[in-house]
């Protein structure tokens, strides 16, 4: 089965400095690359993902990469706010909807500093 | 509002006490699922239904059942809880066709201690 690894676990940043978190991925069959967010006391919600026909994508401050030679993706956030901390969950699955198994890392926690 | 509702949100119980931790959604998804989150070991899933009466074992199955008897509910019943069950739950949905099919819609979460 799929297997993904997210590092690093926890990662402090300075507001304004850029943050990014690595994920890789076992399986070659997957395809869709998710990136969650999950606030304290909530559950997680999807930030921005990423199809393997794709290199990069970008919304705002936010920008994923996909590696998929390396079987690697990444989440970069630019100029964070302190309400960028939270802890970050990637995700790996086939993109095929009626793929019943997803995949996801540990998780990696963000905290910005004022 | 589109949501993805589960109670209890906080329950402690003991061991050997039967227990069902309800999940509802309004999105008239035909995916559903549940998953644990322990420090450090991230989102594990447990069970997914693709739809009405189909159930399958996700990564995490044991100790729990599951049942989707209606489209819009996805329980999870622990018949005889134990200590190592005490997590974080969290149920999910998505819908199987669409723009939106891949987007996973979660539940705040159930916080479960089994003493």
């Amino acid at each position: 089965g799929e297997n993904v690894e997210q590092h690093p676990s926890t990662l402090s940043v300075q507001e304004g400095d850029s943050a990014v978190i690595k994920c890789t991925y076992s399986d070659s069959a997957s395809n869709y690359f998710p990136w969650y967010k999950q606030e304290l006391g909530k559950g997680p919600q999807l930030i921005i993902d990423i199809r393997s026909n794709v290199g990069e994508k970008k919304d705002q401050r936010i920008a994923v990469t996909l590696n998929k030679t390396a079987k690697h993706f990444s989440l970069h956030i630019t100029e964070t706010q302190p309400e960028d901390s939270a802890v970050y969950f990637c995700a790996a699955s086939p993109y095929n909807t009626n793929a019943g198994k997803s995949t996801f890392g540990d998780g990696t926690t963000l905290t910005v500093k004022p | 509002e589109a949501q993805v509702t589960q109670n209890p949100r906080y329950l402690i119980t003991v061991t050997g006490k039967k227990l069902t931790v309800t999940c509802s959604q309004n999105m008239n998804h035909e995916y559903m699922s549940w998953y644990r989150q322990d420090p450090g070991l991230g989102l594990r899933q447990i069970y997914y239904s693709m739809n009405v009466e189909v159930t399958d074992k996700g990564d995490v199955p044991e100790g729990y059942k599951v049942s989707r008897k209606e489209k819009r509910n996805f329980p999870l019943i622990l018949e005889s809880p134990s200590p190592n069950q005490t997590s974080l739950y969290f149920c999910a949905s998505r819908s199987l066709a669409g723009s939106g099919a891949n987007v996973l819609t979660f539940g705040a979460g159930s916080r479960l201690t089994v003493l």
